[in-house]
């Protein structure tokens, strides 16, 4: 049972456009939800987080947004750049239990 | 500086044999993780632990074992009965979730072991 989904395995985008990841999780006992960014051979790198208690949050060019009654989580990058291709995960937390993880998207950022 | 620390990077074992790998955190965080990936997958966790000498199985324990006896340390062993142990394996750390409610968080990743069996 896949709690944390990713349904997209690939994104291509241009550079400068926007790159938009979605996400979808089954559980709405989900607390808090966080984007890693990964490279290969690599650990993943945190990129932003989002409380269940708020719908945006934005770090330079990273916004994240949540809709909790579509159970939906989505990253947006703008602009993006060609350094921003890389594997992304999202992942949730439940409250005194477990990280867990979707499948991940790639994305490439094309010059 | 603070982080999180896997070791060895890289890893090979002989079927049949036990292997532990190393991780080690100087965060303060409560939690800890271990996960494995494979070629094309994404993150799938086998065990975590919210506690010192508490652990609770993931979804992928099986084959694996684990122990929390230092809040800083969270060994895993693959152990013979894993039957595909070759794999690229992560460890993370966080805050303990409950506190987080409100405020910002993120777990962070050591850098990861690739373990080979041959």
């Amino acid at each position: 049972d896949q709690q944390v989904k990713q349904n997209s395995p690939s994104l291509s985008v241009q550079e400068g456009r926007i790159s938009i990841l979605n996400c979808d999780y089954t559980n709405s006992m989900f607390d808090y939800f966080l984007w890693y960014k990964k490279y290969p051979a690599e650990g993943p790198t945190f990129l932003i987080s989002i409380s269940s208690i708020k719908d945006k949050n934005e770090d330079g060019r990273f916004t994240v947004f949540l809709n909790k009654s579509a159970k939906h989580l989505s990253l947006h990058i703008v602009p993006s750049q060609p350094g921003d291709s890389a594997v992304y995960f999202c992942a949730a937390i439940i409250r005194g239990g477990k990280l867990i993880f979707g499948q991940g998207t790639e994305l490439s950022v094309k010059p | 500086d603070g982080g999180i620390t896997q070791s060895p990077k890289y890893l090979f074992r002989k079927e049949g044999q036990n292997v532990t790998l190393s991780c080690e955190q100087n965060l303060n965080h409560d939690a800890m993780y271990w996960y494995r990936q494979d070629p094309g997958q994404g993150l799938r966790l086998i065990y975590y632990s919210q506690i010192v000498n508490d652990f609770q199985k993931g979804d992928i324990a099986e084959g694996y074992s684990v122990s929390r006896e230092k809040k800083e340390s969270f060994p895993l062993t693959v152990t013979s009965a894993q039957k595909n142990p070759t794999a690229f394996y992560l460890c993370a750390s966080s805050i303990r979730s409950s506190r987080l409610l409100g405020g910002n968080t993120e777990a962070f990743f050591g850098q990861g072991t690739r373990l080979t069996v041959v």
